[in-house]
């Protein structure tokens, strides 16, 4: 059974402050990696995926993927109250499957 | 460009009825996705269609649930009869190619009473 693991939250942080949302994956052989962002009633919208371990940075988000510990965070710099949101980490396996193996998914919120 | 539009938004059904769902993915998407998320779960995946053809139907939980997708355009889900357990809601995805970037609609909220 393949199993993503986030913290469900809260994680409260200031404007301004760095928020730092962790996932991590059972599947070893998980090979694409991809954190969407839903409100409350709306579609998940895809925010950053990264294939290779190491960072990818898009704007204020950075993502972080170590393979070996089967790790991926999201980093969200300079947090606006508009980031609060419900943050979901979804991993690919990529052996001739498309679907997508979601977490619970991290409810952020961004006191002003 | 028009995103991933679902139909209904709500639905609301009694124990033993049928409900279909409808979604229409971004137009040129030969890709089409179904994930369901049950109160206090993931989203989990029920199957993928490549234009009109089923390529996995891995996560479909029983045989109550059936999904189309002729033309391979649009598709539907439906559900027959409905049971208690099937309340949540229902997500539709679609993509360009299989290994490109899902795109999500705003999912059908399903109530089965």
């Amino acid at each position: 059974q393949k199993e993503v693991e986030q913290n469900s939250g809260p994680l409260s942080v200031p404007e301004g402050a760095i928020a730092s949302l962790n996932c991590t994956y059972s599947d070893r052989g998980s090979q694409s990696f991809f954190w969407y962002r839903q409100y409350s009633g709306k579609s998940p919208e895809l925010i950053m995926f990264i294939y290779s371990n190491g960072d990818k940075e898009d704007g204020r988000f950075t993502a972080q993927l170590n393979k070996a510990s089967q790790y991926v965070s999201l980093l969200i710099r300079d947090s606006q109250p508009s980031d609060s949101a419900t943050y979901l980490c979804a991993v690919r396996s990529g052996a001739g499957s498309y679907q997508l193996t979601f977490g619970k998914g991290t409810k952020l919120s961004v006191i002003p | 460009e028009a995103g991933v539009t679902q139909f209904p938004s709500h639905s609301v059904i009694e124990k033993g009825q049928t409900v279909t769902l409808r979604c229409d993915p971004i137009s040129g998407h030969d890709n089409l996705y179904w994930y369901r998320r049950v109160m206090g779960k993931e989203i989990k995946f029920l199957l993928h269609f490549v234009k009109e053809s089923k390529q996995d139907e891995s996560g479909m939980p029983n045989n109550r649930f059936l999904a189309e997708r002729t033309g391979g355009t649009y598709s539907t889900l439906k559900v027959q009869p409905a049971e208690l357990e099937d309340s949540g809601v229902y997500f539709c995805a679609s993509s360009w190619t299989r290994g490109d970037t899902q795109y999500f609609g705003p999912g059908t909220r399903l109530t089965v009473l």
